[in-house]
């Protein structure tokens, strides 16, 4: 079955770098849209943009442009997100989700998310 | 951006219908998505395409609706149904999800 293994708790310090995995099995990871979200504390979901693995393509959502690098490891079917100049608005549990291969933008199958806390 | 607007918070008896809504500020067409949120745990897919049943899912789950107004149905609730409840519009860029109803079994 398709899973989503995503790396721990991390507490970093404002004004530094954080880079979240996400490792695929149960499926080609190739050929699947990865995006990831983000869910600050008692907030809604926020998308935060995709990479297509099979070629490293991405698209970010305007608004995480700058903040967000999505990048892709084809040996180790294992996605990243590295989240840099964090402040304590980037505290918050963010998730990857992979795209389901017959519905486009849908998001069939999600990580147990990471959660980031930003603080000094 | 495309907003999404839900109802906050419903409460409702075991083997009641439950109707969840959800508005956008703008057509996404039949590019909307609705997921099950429980307490620390990830998202789970319930409805894609606006009506479309997520295999696995059980048959009390079904959606409606097209253009701005959309409707998840629960019927009948049971006490596991507990949880929050999201849409997500995939139709304009960027993506984005409603803010949630938290639906309480009394």
């Amino acid at each position: 079955q398709v899973q989503l293994q995503q790396s721990g708790t991390e507490l970093v310090k404002p004004a530094s770098s954080v880079k979240i995995s996400c490792k695929a099995s149960g499926y080609t990871f190739t050929s699947n849209y990865m995006h990831w979200i983000r869910q600050q504390p008692g907030n809604g979901l926020e998308w935060i943009g995709w990479i297509y693995p099979g070629n490293g393509n991405t698209k970010y959502n305007q608004k995480f442009d700058g903040k967000a690098t999505l990048t892709a490891d084809k040996s180790s079917s294992t996605a990243y997100m590295q989240l840099s100049s964090l402040t304590s608005e980037d505290s918050a549990v963010y998730f990857c989700a992979r795209e389901g291969p017959y519905n486009p933008y849908v998001m069939d199958a999600w990580g147990q998310g990471a959660s980031v806390t930003v603080s000094s | 951006d495309t907003v999404l607007t839900q109802s906050p918070a419903l409460a409702v008896s075991p083997g009641e219908r439950v109707t969840i809504s959800c508005r956008a500020s703008e057509s996404v067409s039949t590019g909307m998505h609705w997921y099950q949120q429980k307490p620390g745990q990830q998202p789970k897919l319930l409805i894609y395409g606006a009506s479309n049943l997520e295999s696995g899912v059980p048959a009390r789950f079904s959606g409606s609706g097209s253009g701005t107004d959309f409707t998840l149905t629960i019927d009948p609730v049971e006490a596991d149904d507990t949880a929050t409840y999201f849409c997500q519009q995939s139709w304009n860029d960027p993506f984005t999800f409603g803010s949630g109803t938290k639906l309480e079994i009394k």
